[in-house]
């Protein structure tokens, strides 16, 4: 398995500002994602990653509010934009390979705290 | 529209006993279903994962059932330790898109 490495592993930040959460990983891989998981909640999917082009978001997820980018194989970034309180939760990175076959990993996720 | 249904949302069971959590899915399309384990503060871990063409699959103490017909999976921990006490999700997926649409999770805890 890969490992996954996000930054920061947590934050405390202000209503109205922005945070850019970084992923790496050891690896070359296929897929990355960008799940989200509210405070005692289940994972739910922003959005796919793409290599060099613009991310594949989820109905209820849009560009403006959760810009990403993926500049290569192994690194990509989720920016949270003009938060709110309602934005306090647990960002998670996932990768797969073509040859896992499905199998995604998880980092250990960056906790957000919006005051 | 929730695609995985999983329950229960909480489980107690005693050390050496056995636990069960279930998932139910809608998706027809859905070809994958992996179960990650979360422990407090920390990400989801891979523990076990199940395509349809095989209804049982064992790892160690950990075993997926799998009822294609009915849609229906299910994870057993035989001999539960408190080391397992976590919450444990279901998840699906299908097609080469490898996206995971997760069901709500199960909280359990394994008394001592």
């Amino acid at each position: 398995s890969a490992v996954i490495s996000q930054k920061p592993s947590r934050d405390i930040c202000q209503r109205g500002t922005s945070l850019t959460i970084q992923c790496q990983v050891d690896s070359q891989v296929t897929m990355m994602f960008w799940y989200r998981q509210q405070p005692g909640q289940s994972l739910t999917l922003i959005a796919t990653a793409n290599q060099g082009s613009e991310a594949t978001y989820e109905s209820g997820f849009v560009i403006d509010k959760f810009p990403i980018s993926r500049p290569n194989l192994t690194f990509s970034t989720l920016t949270v934009s003009n938060m709110s309180p309602e934005d306090s939760s647990i960002y998670l990175c996932s990768v797969g390979t073509v040859a896992n076959t499905g199998e995604l990993f998880f980092g250990e996720g960056s906790r957000l705290t919006v005051l | 529209q929730q695609q995985v249904k999983q329950s229960p949302q909480s489980l107690i069971v005693q050390k050496g006993g056995i636990s069960i959590i279930n998932c139910a899915y809608e998706n027809t399309a859905f070809d994958y279903f992996p179960w990650y384990q979360q422990f407090p503060g920390k990400g989801p871990a891979l523990l076990i994962a199940i395509r349809p063409d095989v209804s049982e699959k064992k790892e160690g103490r950990f075993t997926i059932s799998f009822n294609k017909s009915a849609k229906q999976f299910s994870l057993h921990i035989m001999d539960s330790q408190p080391g397992d006490s976590a919450t444990y999700f279901c998840a699906a997926s299908g097609g080469s898109n490898y996206k995971l649409t997760f069901g709500k999770g199960t909280l359990l805890t394994v008394n001592p």
